[in-house]
């Protein structure tokens, strides 16, 4: 069974553009969960979609945004982006009910700069 | 107040000896919990899940959750400098969220 494939691995951007990283989920999962991890603050939740609904959001500005498609993959955007927005971004997947597990991709590393 | 705690460590133990690593958790909705290890430059990984109290083992890793006292902590026997990482504790809420601790950082010397 295929893992979770987060596209791309490695992204440089110049502050003020917008990027969108991509998660394909675990086959089967029908919950993607993405997190900011940064050495200062640890994983950040971010948002969580299910069935193509957003079910949780984190404490983030509007410039981060997301969505999820009919087939589970998910997408999250971030516009005009700031220095402090450089960090590894991680989709997490899952079956999407209580008390299951969820699991990682191997993370999109952005640096804005 | 953090949601989820841990002692960020470092942690040193020596080969062959037994690492203790504890979380508490501050909401009392939450339902499920976990331990993910991630090495340096790497995704965090699932090692273990415990949903009721008391302990469940897995291997040489054992977990233990106590709701009442909002605690959860993960023994490592025979630590192996191969368990040299980072560990993630993490705490599901009702809300759909996974909350995650900042991490102990776990050294094992050979």
């Amino acid at each position: 069974k295929a893992g979770v494939t987060q596209t791309p691995r490695y992204l440089i951007k110049t502050r003020g553009q917008q990027v969108t990283l991509s998660c394909s989920p675990i086959s089967g999962h029908r919950s993607v969960s993405w997190y900011q991890q940064t050495p200062g603050q640890g994983l950040q939740f971010l948002f969580e979609y299910f069935s193509e609904t957003q079910r949780n959001k984190g404490n983030f500005p509007g410039r981060f945004s997301g969505r999820q498609f009919s087939n589970s993959r998910s997408e999250m955007n971030v516009s005009t982006l700031e220095l402090g927005d450089s960090a590894l971004y991680l989709c997490a997947s899952g079956p999407g009910t209580p008390n299951t597990e969820a699991f990682f991709g191997q993370g999109t590393r952005l640096t804005v700069v | 107040q953090k949601e989820v705690e841990q002692n960020s460590g470092p942690l040193s133990v020596p080969e062959g000896a037994i690492a203790s690593l504890n979380c508490t958790y501050s909401d009392r909705g939450s339902q499920s919990f976990f331990w993910y290890r991630q090495y340096s430059g790497k995704s965090p990984e699932l090692i273990m899940s415990i949903y009721s109290n008391g302990d469940k083992e897995d291997g040489r890793f054992t977990a233990q959750l106590n709701k009442a006292s909002q605690y959860v902590s993960l023994l490592i026997r025979d630590s192996q400098p191969s368990d040299s990482a980072t560990y993630l504790c993490a705490a599901f809420t009702g809300g759909f969220k996974t909350i995650f601790g900042a991490g102990t950082r776990l050294f094992v010397k050979a």
